[in-house]
């Protein structure tokens, strides 16, 4: 199966500092989404990222899928509190077409 | 707001008894997935259904049993509850046919005491 790692599990920064999360897989990924989930609330589509070495931006989020496609990164310039949440990444596939979740990275940000 | 609704919002219930949940995809989507998460842990999958038929299922056993009507909405039943089954469940529609984006519904919070 498509089993994902997220390291850091929980990461804690001041607002304004950048946070980085990275997603790893010991098989080669056909592609890679990212969730967001706030506390209490659900999952959340960011992006999908399907070709080697794809870098996507969204305003301060951006989005790597490695070369080998069997890693991908989420960076967070100058986070906001309203960047607080759970974040997920999750390939997508199988015989299936379901998504695989990782254990996701906690962020908190202190205002 | 993704369009996807679930009901109930939160539920309570003892070991041994049935629930059933319930999940209105966002229109024009014929596939529904079902997902549990437990308190902090990622979402896991327990099935598919796309057009009426189930189009897979993950690791859970066969207590969990589902069903989608011909307006595409789903129901998750799960039989002899456990303590373990307390989690958010999640169901998120998509377009299907291979479409990957899901748009998940706001979850219901069951509880087992």
């Amino acid at each position: 199966g498509q089993q994902v790692m997220q390291i850091p599990q929980y990461q804690h920064v001041q607002e304004g500092e950048d946070f980085t999360t990275y997603c790893n897989s010991s098989t080669t990924l056909s592609n890679i989404q990212w969730y967001k989930q706030r506390p209490g609330g659900h999952p959340v589509f960011l992006i999908q990222l399907v070709k080697s070495g794809e870098v996507k931006k969204q305003k301060r989020l951006t989005f790597q899928f490695g070369e080998a496609k069997k890693n991908s990164s989420l960076h967070i310039t100058a986070t906001q509190t309203t960047d607080v949440g759970t974040y997920f990444c999750a390939p997508f596939g199988g015989s299936n077409y379901k998504l695989t979740f990782g254990k996701g990275t906690l962020l908190t940000v202190n205002p | 707001e993704t369009g996807v609704t679930q009901s109930p919002t939160h539920l309570i219930k003892t070991r041994g008894q049935q629930v059933t949940l319930r999940c209105s995809s966002q229109s024009g989507h014929n596939t529904v997935s079902w997902y549990q998460q437990a308190l902090g842990q990622g979402p896991q999958f327990i099935f598919q259904y796309y057009r009426e038929e189930e189009n897979g299922r993950g690791n859970f056993p066969p207590r969990f049993s589902g069903l989608q009507f011909p307006n595409y909405s789903s129901e998750l039943n799960v039989n002899a509850l456990e303590l373990d089954d307390s989690a958010l469940y999640l169901c998120a529609s998509s377009l299907g046919g291979g479409e990957e984006t899901q748009y998940f519904g706001p979850g219901t919070r069951l509880l087992v005491l």
